[in-house]
């Protein structure tokens, strides 16, 4: 079993669609929770972090933790073209005995 | 640089040659790590390095492939006797820990063809 484990889809919704994308792990010491948004031909970039438990939001896109059941989420409103990209969850524990942990990406298009 | 550097960017090499990717991590960042890209697929984990400690190999897919840097420098990741299924990106990203939100940098990538 990985420890991240990310749908890769693709997951294809019209314009205006509410997005939700999602990761499970299983490594219950993990705190930090990313994600990264990956266009076409480009290296990943940092789209947003949570740490712990709850939510974050930041425009458009909302990213939620549940540790009790190992599950975040990224919720993207108003979904627009311009969001077309993969999206990749990553997760890390907070000493230096941990490396980040991505998972595989979800790949998203939205549809004008 | 401003930020990781990969070269070459695109690489088109012989099936059984073999070939040296590089990377240069953003000045002080002491982790980094080497990922492959399929085209449409998304990122497997390869190698990471963290400082002087020994490198994490678990994601090696064969021991053709090999990985070196030095000290929180340059790396280089080395594939022998290519193989058309080695046909990929090969992205590297550094940051400045390995742990809690660390902002991972990633690089261009390199776009390895296997003919």
């Amino acid at each position: 079993q990985k420890e991240v484990e990310q749908d890769p889809g693709p997951l294809s919704v019209p314009e205006g669609a509410i997005v939700s994308l999602n990761c499970t792990y299983s490594n219950s010491a993990f705190q930090y929770f990313m994600w990264y948004r990956q266009y076409s031909r480009k290296g990943p970039e940092l789209l947003m972090y949570t740490y712990s438990s709850g939510n974050k939001e930041d425009g458009r896109f909302t990213a939620q933790v549940d540790k009790s059941s190992k599950y975040i989420s990224l919720f993207i409103r108003d979904s627009q073209p311009s969001d077309s990209a993969t999206y990749l969850c990553a997760m890390s524990g907070d000493t230096g005995g941990f490396k980040t942990i991505f998972g595989a990406g979800t790949r998203l298009f939205v549809k004008a | 640089g401003a930020g990781v550097s990969q070269s070459p960017s695109n690489k088109v090499t012989e099936k059984g040659k073999d070939v040296e990717l590089r990377c240069d991590p953003i000045s002080g960042h002491t982790a980094l790590y080497w990922y492959r890209q399929r085209l449409g697929q998304g990122l497997e984990f390869l190698i990471y390095f963290q400082g002087n400690s020994a490198p994490d190999k678990s994601g090696l897919p064969s021991d053709r492939f090999s990985a070196e840097r030095t000290g929180e420098s340059v790396s280089t990741l080395t594939i022998q006797r290519t193989q058309q299924e080695d046909s990929a990106v090969y992205l590297c990203a550094s940051s400045l820990v390995s742990w809690g939100a660390a902002e991972a940098f990633f690089g261009q990538g390199t776009r390895l063809t296997v003919v």
